[in-house]
């Protein structure tokens, strides 16, 4: 079974400083999904990492993948107050029989940026 | 409308209730999925549709019973609901495999927030 284990999963954090969620898994899978969630509202697609060494940046958020190691992480840089939510990571099961494969989420990590 | 839309948005319902949740995507997607999202649970996969055909159920309670008339609409038929049921019910799509797509991002709609009674 593929676990999903992201941390922290709560971070207070100051703006104009920097950190890291991580997110570890359990199994094989070279896809990795990263989304958003404000309160209340529905899940945004942020990043989607589809090999080993993949990086991706929008804005203040830099996103890798690191498949030997069943890792991801989410760093944030000079955070502001607009980058405050709920991030989530996902792993897609790996299907080769054709179909898609199913995604697993972790708990989410509730960020809170302060002034 | 764009991307992927859920009506209502809140219900509140008895557990002799019969409700439904309906969804509608307007991405040109041909796989749908419910999820249901509680407090301090990761986002849990209940059911999946491929092209209109139920290919994942996640050993959900049959008091849930899902319906998928096209690729574009996707209903949670509910009744004899049990407060432990009582959750954020998130409906997404995406591209199927085999329609030059063979990663799964999956877009969300909002979500109908459901209490049980």
């Amino acid at each position: 079974e593929l676990k999903v284990e992201q941390n922290p999963l709560f971070l207070s954090m100051q703006e104009g400083k920097n950190y890291t969620i991580y997110c570890n898994y359990s199994t094989t899978s070279d896809r990795l999904y990263w989304y958003r969630q404000d309160p209340g509202k529905s899940l945004e697609s942020l990043f989607v990492l589809l090999s080993n060494g993949a990086v991706k940046q929008e804005g203040r958020l830099m996103a890798s993948l690191d498949t030997k190691a069943r890792l991801s992480t989410l760093h944030i840089t000079a955070a502001v107050h607009d980058l405050s939510a709920t991030y989530f990571c996902a792993v897609e099961i790996m299907n080769y029989g054709g179909s898609q494969g199913n995604l697993i989420f972790g708990k989410g990590t509730k960020l809170s940026v302060k002034p | 409308e764009t991307g992927v839309t859920q009506t209502p948005r809140h219900l509140v319902m008895g557990m002799t209730n019969k409700k439904s949740l309906k969804c509608e995507q307007h991405l040109g997607h041909n796989a749908m999925y419910w999820y249901k999202q509680s407090a301090k649970k990761p986002l849990e996969l209940m059911f999946v549709y491929n092209f209109k055909e139920q290919t994942e159920n996640n050993s959900v309670p049959s008091r849930f019973s899902p319906e998928c008339p096209n690729s574009s609409h996707l209903f949670l038929h509910l009744h004899t609901l049990q407060p432990e049921d009582s959750a954020l019910y998130l409906c997404a799509s995406s591209q199927a495999h085999g329609m030059g797509i063979w990663y799964n991002e999956q877009f969300f709609g909002p979500g109908t927030r459901l209490t049980v009674l």
